[in-house]
């Protein structure tokens, strides 16, 4: 079965780093981009950008660049996504997800990791 | 940056009923276009890919349709599990964008 398994959940505060990841199963996971979504409390899906597990070649959203980090470790198929110094305003359920090899839709998602960052 | 918009933003129907959802792209995007199905937290289920074809194990009911700039999901004889916010998505051009969602509810 192709699945993507998220890390648990994360309280932080103000400042602090925080890495989560997103490890894939069932596939060959080095031959698919990995892509992270982002959903505020109450709000829709914003596309944040995508990194390919063999390169690590990335592309994000203006939106998210200097914002966060993505990367991979091939050798355990996970992908993360990383933030050297979290804000209130990023507290927001994420997820990863596997694109298609062809058109590039998201065809396999992670059950998400919510962050809550909380003084 | 491709925008999507989709209409309508909230829908109440009753069970049998058909749906339409539109999603226009601010840009010609051919058929990348791709629609999802979100029920309360939960992660986000992929229902129609490239614009018109089903993905695997999706009810026959729903139904994608358009290219060019204006797609529409289409929900055929609505059932109550089908309750739920639905986001187009387009994969056309980088950064890859989706549409602010449209919030079904099952009276």
């Amino acid at each position: 079965e192709v699945q993507l398994v998220q890390s648990g959940a994360e309280v932080k505060k103000p400042g602090e780093s925080l890495k989560i990841s997103c490890k894939g199963s069932g596939y060959n996971f080095t031959s698919y981009w990995i892509g992270w979504v982002r959903q505020m409390p109450g709000k829709g899906l914003e596309w944040m950008g995508i990194i390919h597990p063999a390169d690590s070649d990335t592309k994000k959203s203006p939106s998210f660049q200097g914002q966060v980090t993505f990367s991979v470790d091939k050798s355990i198929s996970t992908a993360y996504l990383q933030w050297s110094s979290l804000r209130a305003s990023d507290t927001a359920m994420y997820y990863c997800a596997r694109l298609a090899q062809r058109y590039y839709y998201m065809d396999v998602w992670g059950k998400g990791t919510t962050v809550t960052v909380s003084s | 940056e491709i925008v999507l918009t989709q209409s309508p933003d909230f829908q109440s129907v009753t069970p049998k009923e058909k749906v339409t959802i539109t999603c226009r792209a601010s840009q010609s995007i051919g058929s990348s276009l791709h629609w999802y199905q979100q029920k309360p937290d939960q992660s986000p289920k992929l229902l129609i890919k490239y614009a018109s074809q089903s993905f695997s194990g999706v009810p026959s009911r729903f139904i994608g349709s358009g290219s060019g700039t204006d797609f529409t999901l289409t929900i055929n004889s609505l059932e109550p599990e089908d309750a739920a916010t639905y986001y187009c998505h387009q994969s056309s051009s980088l950064p890859y964008t989706f549409g602010q969602g449209t919030k079904l509810e099952i009276k």
